[in-house]
């Protein structure tokens, strides 16, 4: 059954440096999605992506935070200079042909900055 | 900025028995609503979803109730097995701020079955 996938597991940096998040979305999905769930709250959406732009994108979406689809599989999510507050799971989505479909979820990147 | 509730955060059932998940939703304009189950240290794994327009969905062990003018819905399990031990993740999209993308989701109900 396709999956979505996530690289890495685990990433520790320090505060300030710049991380990139991964995901391989199911092959023939057209939206993508990042949401984060810090320790204790809520998952929370960031933004999604389709056709090549940013469709939406959430509060916590600010400046430091940028998405990519480099090539036909890879979606990304870079944090530009990391807070001790973004420090949560971060989870990778994708759905299928129409807007309001099922999104399906990656096994997350745990992401702690110190 | 509470629109999905899960007001249990936990629930305790015995094998065999039903398990009933509850969730309460502010916003009318949520259209779409997702149930998923989660493990620790993975991701939210998708169970089964309604439709505004429906009032039931069944999948196997698996039904999700909407009751629109309550703005209620509750996802029921029988029977409970011991794998069902999860936290279940209630979450709503719809055409809400002119976006129709995004799930909101509640905090969570760990459910744990009994042997």
């Amino acid at each position: 059954e396709p999956e979505v996938t996530q690289t890495p597991s685990h990433q520790v940096t320090q505060m300030g440096q710049e991380v990139i998040l991964r995901c391989v979305p199911i092959s023939n999905h057209l939206y993508f999605y990042w949401y984060r769930q810090i320790l204790g709250q809520k998952v929370e959406f960031l933004v999604s992506f389709y056709n090549n732009e940013i469709s939406e994108k959430s509060e916590i979406f600010d400046d430091q935070f940028s998405v990519e689809r480099p090539d036909g599989s890879n979606f990304t999510l870079k944090i530009r200079s990391t807070k001790l507050e973004d420090s949560a799971m971060y989870f990778c989505a994708s759905s299928g042909l129409a807007a309001q479909e099922t999104q399906y979820f990656g096994p997350g990147t745990r992401l702690l900055v110190l | 900025d509470q629109q999905v509730k899960q007001n249990s955060p936990s629930l305790s059932v015995q094998e065999g028995r039903i398990s009933i998940l509850n969730c309460d939703y502010t916003n009318s304009m949520f259209d779409y609503f997702l149930w998923y189950k989660k493990y620790p240290a993975e991701g939210p794994t998708f169970l089964i979803s309604i439709s505004s327009i429906k009032d039931k969905n069944e999948d196997g062990r698996f039904t999700v109730f909407l009751n629109k003018s309550a703005k209620h819905l509750s996802l029921h399990i029988v029977p409970s097995q011991p794998g069902d031990s999860a936290v279940y993740f209630c979450a709503a999209s719809g055409e809400v701020g002119g976006s129709n993308y995004k799930l909101t989701f509640g905090k969570g109900t760990l459910l744990t079955v009994n042997p």
